[in-house]
């Protein structure tokens, strides 16, 4: 079947850096993306890898490990403001993307 | 910029009533989604198109059923709302290679009672 899995919640101090880790298994594979969703708000797009290696963007990266199927997003010098929940998910075969249930970060001053 | 609008951000729906949630977006996208998330859960797609008149099932279609006549709208329609299709639906759109990922709308929190 396929799958994704992410921590469900995960707690950080302005200024820091944080780490959200996430796993797929996805028939066949055709990419992987991140998401930032605020309480209450629609998800909007934050990264995406199709290849293996690091991809940064300001304060955000995001790494894929297509061979352990493993991605992680980065952040970098937490603001209060990335409060939020980070979505993964995995483009399968079929251009479909299969989504984690998010990781709530928490960020405290 | 990509803009995805919904019909309505807020619901309150009484049991066995029909629903429609509609879905516009302005950037000629061939591809639309519409999915529920619901909290613990990931987006679960109920149904998807990649064309005008087309229609494709997702993983939840039970209980819904969506049109596409134009290009730039696609409604979802719930055709006899029951109190567990209470859930945040967001419609989002796509189109090329999709590497930019979807474009969500803001959601339409429905409340059935």
């Amino acid at each position: 079947g396929q799958n994704i899995d992410q921590p469900t919640e995960m707690t950080a101090t302005e200024g820091a850096i944080v780490q959200i880790n996430c796993t797929y298994q996805t028939s066949g594979f055709n990419g992987l993306f991140w998401y930032q969703q605020h309480a209450g708000e629609a998800p909007t797009f934050l990264s995406y890898n199709v290849l293996d290696g690091l991809e940064e963007k300001g304060r955000f990266s995001s790494f894929l490990s297509r061979s352990k199927g493993y991605s992680y997003l980065l952040l970098k010098e937490l603001q209060m403001k990335d409060s939020a929940s980070y979505l993964c998910a995995a483009r399968d075969s079929n251009y479909q993307l299969i989504w984690g249930a998010g990781t709530k970060l928490i960020i405290k001053p | 910029d990509v803009k995805v609008t919904q019909s309505s951000r807020y619901l309150v729906k009484r049991t066995g009533e029909k629903v429609f949630l509609e879905c516009v977006q302005d950037m000629d996208h061939e591809n639309m989604f519409w999915y529920r998330q619901d909290p613990g859960l990931g987006l679960r797609l109920i149904y998807f198109s990649y064309d005008v008149k087309m229609k494709e099932k997702g993983d939840i279609p039970e209980g819904y059923s969506v049109s596409r006549e134009k290009k730039e709208r696609f409604s979802l329609i719930l055709e006899s709302a029951s109190t567990n299709q209470t859930s945040m639906y967001l419609c989002a759109s796509t189109g090329g290679t999709g590497m930019f990922g979807q474009y969500f709308g803001p959601g339409t929190r429905l409340l059935v009672l």
